[in-house]
């Protein structure tokens, strides 16, 4: 089991560009959480996915930023028209249904120049 | 305001020693949740004790759960330099699909 993985590992962008981030959950998990972290806010909930259907995305910039889960094997984040505050670690955890335990991938680092 | 916050900011002990992170939280859980987080990895689950355990153990892990006062405590017995990481309290508000992390503890473990 190869656990969470995120791609890729780090992003760097110009101000105004688009990002896009990608998680592959543990495979037969069903739920998908993604959450950004900086030095400043810390660990904060991003959006929450259960069997591909998104569930709640509260803590969602409510522009520029979205989210998808295609299909079971991977969810992606999108950043449009990056800026300099949204510089930060974006992290990717799955799990087998609810919040008791999340397991996270090694998180995307994006910089935006 | 934060859901729930660890205390202190940080900890450094020598290899050997014990430690203990405290937690406080805010609103009614059923569950508590410590995590560790090395640099470069993402957080890594310690312990789950539920609202109605008063302590958990996992190896040199030991966690205590005290609703009355809601707070909670993460002791490292015999540390060792890989303890070296930021640890977390987490919990989420009943009915919530969100886990809610604290700011976090950084623990340094000096050889």
């Amino acid at each position: 089991n190869a656990g969470v993985i995120q791609t890729p590992r780090h992003k760097v962008t110009g101000k105004g560009q688009e990002a896009t981030l990608w998680c592959e959950p543990i495979s037969g998990h069903s739920a998908v959480f993604w959450y950004r972290q900086t030095i400043v806010q810390g660990l904060e909930f991003l959006t929450y996915f259960r069997n591909q259907a998104p569930i709640d995305d509260s803590g969602m910039p409510k522009e520029r930023f979205s989210a998808q889960m295609p299909n079971q094997s991977h969810s992606t984040l999108k950043i449009q028209s990056t800026q300099p505050q949204d510089s930060a670690v974006y992290l990717c955890a799955s799990s087998t249904g609810g919040a008791e335990t999340l397991y996270f991938g090694s998180g995307t680092r994006l910089t935006v120049l | 305001s934060q859901l729930a916050e660890e205390n202190p900011w940080a900890l450094s002990v020598h290899e050997g020693e014990s430690v203990t992170v405290n937690c406080s939280y805010k609103t009614s859980i059923t569950a508590l949740q410590w995590y560790r987080q090395k640099s470069g990895e993402g957080p890594a689950q310690l312990i789950l004790i539920r609202s109605n355990e008063r302590e958990k153990r996992n190896g040199r892990l030991r966690a205590t759960l005290d609703t009355s006062s809601q707070s909670s405590s993460l002791s490292i017995t015999a540390t060792r330099c890989e303890d070296t990481a930021v640890y977390f309290c987490a919990t989420g508000s009943s009915g919530s699909w969100q886990l809610i992390f604290g700011s976090g503890t950084q623990l340094t473990v000096m050889p």
